[in-house]
């Protein structure tokens, strides 16, 4: 059963960067999935950050592409988040999540699967 | 802003039924796929629709989806305690070559 967990800082400092990592268990990295971040201020809806496949597939928002840096490590089996010039706006709970993609290469183009969420505050 | 637009809230009592409507445009939902998930306060969305009408296995199926058009609707029949919760619809946009949501609604029972 393919498990996700977020980890990184709780609290970063305005102009700083946010760094967030996320660890696959029960299944590889390099399987034909997609992996994303997500995030959700306190009180609104979800905001999609980002997403990568082990080939090297990247997509961004673009509303948030000029600071946002996606990465993935195979010997690891993570992904990570990199936000730089965070503040305040970027307070909020972020997600990792799996797009499963299937036989026929198409992805199924929503998330099955999430991680329990990991809260950042970014605050002096 | 959200791209999706959604009622910010529903109700309903229990046995009844719900509908949740979820607005975009030919660039989202006109063209695309749409998928709805559950949030319960404190936990991480849930896949409850995906591809317009389709359930995963373990969501019982008082939960429907349906779209037509730049529209799109979550119906919840047989109403229980337990379904309050957000409701969020989400779509890929074409314009803006990335995944969107609603804004969420809150559905009570």
């Amino acid at each position: 059963q393919l498990q996700l967990q977020e980890s990184g800082p709780g609290l970063v400092k305005p102009s700083g960067t946010l760094s967030l990592t996320c660890v696959v268990s029960g299944d590889s990295i390099n399987s034909n999935n997609l992996w994303s971040w997500v995030r959700q201020p306190p009180g609104k809806g979800l905001e999609w950050i980002a997403e990568i496949h082990h080939v090297g597939n990247i997509n961004y928002n673009p509303s948030l592409k000029s600071r946002v840096t996606i990465s993935l490590d195979k010997s690891k089996n993570h992904f990570s988040l990199r936000l730089s010039s965070v503040t305040a706006a970027d307070t909020a709970v972020y997600y990792c999540a799996r797009d499963p993609i299937a036989l026929t290469m198409v992805p199924l183009g929503a998330f099955d699967i999430w991680g329990q969420g990991t809260m950042v505050t970014v605050s002096s | 802003q959200s791209v999706l637009i959604q009622p910010p809230s529903a109700s309903g009592t229990p046995g009844q039924m719900v509908t949740i409507s979820c607005s975009g445009s030919t660039s989202n939902i006109g063209s695309n796929y749409v998928h709805w998930y559950q949030q319960v306060p404190g936990a991480a969305p849930k896949l409850l629709i995906y591809r317009n009408d389709q359930r995963p296995s373990e969501v019982p199926d008082r939960f429907s989806g349906s779209k037509s058009g730049t529209s799109a609707s979550l119906a919840i029949s047989g109403l229980r305690s337990e379904d309050e919760a957000v409701y969020s619809c989400a779509a890929w946009d074409d314009s803006l070559s990335g995944r969107v949501f609603g804004r969420g609604t809150q559905v009570t029972v």
